[in-house]
Parts: structure tokens; sequence; C-alpha cells
């Protein structure tokens, strides 16, 4: 298997801007996160799937944060408008509930800089 | 719910030294555990984790981590450090309810020192 698939790997992006991420989790995981890196602020949960469906939206900062998982294969978080303190390092992972081993997968980031 | 802390953001250490990085975790039920291995440039992946049974989990690149419950701590050790080893290592928790997130630490940013 390719591994849990992001793009882009870079973005940049000016204020006021839309930013669309995108997420392929790896094949037969029913669980999808999406988890945000800063220096100030460490590893943050942002939202989490299960079985296409959110479970968990608490850590979405604002209302200008969106994610969807219209089918298995796919997520998208997206961004509108875009702000400078949106600049992070934006991980997806992916999970299996059938293997109980409760490891989560990470993709490699998309790292965001906005202007 | 489950918070974990990470007592020290960076360790410096020496080429073939021992290590310890220090875990401890607050739950009020019983709780599975990681450490994560983030390489630069690259994503979290799982180094080793406890959910039952022997205390002392052991990766396959010479980690071990002891689950602690009286002390709640999940101490991750390595008896001789290599220069491949500098990474960031994040210690998590999560509920054994298997809908419960997993709760990241914020991390503990090894330097190998030659």
């Amino acid at each position: 298997d390719a591994g849990v698939i992001q793009s882009p790997r870079h973005e940049v992006t000016e204020m006021g801007q839309e930013v669309t991420l995108r997420c392929k989790p790896i094949s037969g995981h029913d669980y999808l996160f999406w988890y945000r890196q800063t220096m100030m602020r460490g590893l943050e949960l942002l939202i989490y799937f299960n079985n296409n469906v959110p479970i968990d939206d608490s850590g979405m900062p604002e209302d200008r944060f969106s994610a969807k998982m219209p089918n298995a294969s796919f997520s998208t978080l997206k961004i509108q408008p875009s702000e400078p303190r949106d600049s992070a390092v934006y991980f997806c992972a992916s999970s299996s509930n059938r293997d109980f081993s409760y490891e989560q997968y990470f993709g490699p980031g998309t790292r965001l800089t906005v202007t | 719910a489950q918070s974990v802390t990470q007592l020290d953001s960076q360790v410096p250490v020496f080429e073939e030294a021992p290590v310890e990085l220090r875990c401890n975790y607050s739950s009020s039920v019983s709780v599975y555990l990681f450490w994560y291995v983030q390489y630069p440039n690259q994503g979290l992946q799982l180094l080793l984790k406890y959910l039952s049974g022997s205390t002392l989990v052991e990766s396959i690149n010479g980690f071990e981590a002891e689950f602690n419950k009286s002390q709640t701590s999940f101490h991750l050790r390595k008896p001789s450090v290599h220069i491949s080893d500098t990474a960031e290592y994040f210690c998590a928790v999560s509920s054994m309810n298997r809908d419960d997130k997993i709760i990241f630490g914020k991390g503990t940013r090894l330097h190998i020192l030659p």
C-alpha cells in the first residue's frame, strides 16, 4: 500500500484566499483524522471521521475551517478565508478498527504558508 | 478525559549514551499508551505501544517503554543512542473506548551530539 497520501505537499497563499488540502487514507481504514502542527501549539487534532461520518470536530478552530469526507477514499480540509495564523503543517492520518492495534498511520503532511 | 505531559521539550545526549524521555499521563479510566516518532520533514509513525499484558514493550530499533500504573508514567528509554535517532518523540494516550481520540503530548526533541 502507498500509505496515506496528502496533496499538495507545500502550499503558499495570500491572506483571504481559499485553501483546500486533500487526503487519501489507506485502503480499508475506517477512521480518518486531520491534525495541525505548529511550534507554538504542538500537534492538535482538528476533526476525525469514522466510516465517512464526522465524529468529533471540537478541535476545528473556527468557522473558517471545514472538512468533508464524501467517500471512504477521500477527504478535504478547507480554509476560507485563510489567515497568516493558519500557517502550519497539516497532517492526515488513518486507522482501522478491524486490527485492534489502534495505530494511526500519518501522511507526510502539507506545509501551509499564508502571507 | 485524558491528558499527557512530556516533561522535557528538548533532550541533548551524546552518541552511544543512554537516554530517557519522560511521559506522564492522567486518566480516570484504563488507557492505551503509545510513543510515536517524527523524523525531520516527515509524518509521525508508531514506535511502540502498550495495550495490555507485559508492562515492558519494545521497538525494533532498540527503544523500550514501561507502563507504570501507580506512577501514571510511560517513559521511553534506549541504552545507546545513534545519530539516526535524531527526531521528535510524542507520547500519546487513548482510553479503551474505541471511538475516543488519541491525545498527543507536546513532543520531546532528541538531539544526538557527536
